[in-house]
């Protein structure tokens, strides 16, 4: 049973600092590894996502994944007020496997 | 394209009443989710459908619990004997193909609230 955690639970930061969420997954057969943005009141959407070990970035957002160690994480440069919401992880072992979600961390950017 | 649509948005049932959760896929979308998201559990797998056939149920309360896809334009979730306990949103998601490589589209979700 794929056991996935995310850290810190929440984060408040300042407009324009950089912030970094990380998830750890136990099933080292996983291969694909995404990036959920909720806010609130809304569903979630998806953010980014990666399939091989290394770094991927997209405008202002970059993800590590480090499978051997069981990791990937989301860090997100310029943080603006519109990147408060929840952030959910999510991992699969296989292509036909439904998504294993995070709890989720939270994020505060204050003006 | 209007996105995943639920309904209704908002459900409250008394225990032991019966409830029935709508979704409408994405049009072209071969794939259909069900998850349920509380503060303490977060975001549970439930059920998904491939091109309408049952692929994974791992997720379902065996008992009470059971999903359908009858045609590509909708899926139903319906919760026999509500508990306090079901209280959640049911999210629906739908994808372009099979399985994780494929981005899933949420609707907003069902907040089922028994009293």
């Amino acid at each position: 049973q794929q056991n996935v955690q995310q850290s810190p639970e929440s984060l408040i930061v300042p407009e324009g600092a950089r912030t970094s969420l990380n998830c750890t997954f136990s099933d080292s057969a996983s291969q694909y590894f995404w990036w959920y943005r909720q806010h609130s009141g809304k569903a979630p959407k998806a953010l980014m996502s990666i399939f091989s070990n290394g770094e991927k970035e997209e405008g202002r957002f970059t993800i590590h994944l480090n499978k051997a160690s069981l990791h990937f994480s989301l860090h997100i440069r310029d943080s603006q007020p519109s990147d408060s919401a929840l952030y959910l992880c999510a991992v699969s072992i296989n292509y036909a496997q439904g998504l294993t979600f995070g709890l989720g961390t939270r994020v505060s950017v204050f003006p | 394209n209007a996105g995943v649509i639920q309904t209704p948005r908002h459900k409250v049932t008394g225990k032991g009443q019966e409830a029935t959760l709508w979704c409408e896929p994405i049009s072209g979308h071969s794939a259909v989710f069900w998850y349920r998201q509380t503060i303490v559990q977060g975001l549970e797998f439930l059920t998904y459908f491939r091109n309408q056939a049952p692929i994974d149920d791992s997720g379902m309360p065996k008992e009470r619990f059971s999903a359908q896809m009858p045609n590509q334009s909708h899926s139903t979730l319906k919760i026999q004997s509500t508990q306090p306990q079901d209280s959640a949103v049911y999210l629906c998601a739908s994808s372009l193909d099979l399985g994780s490589a494929e981005t899933l589209y949420f609707g907003s979700g069902t907040r089922l609230t028994v009293l």
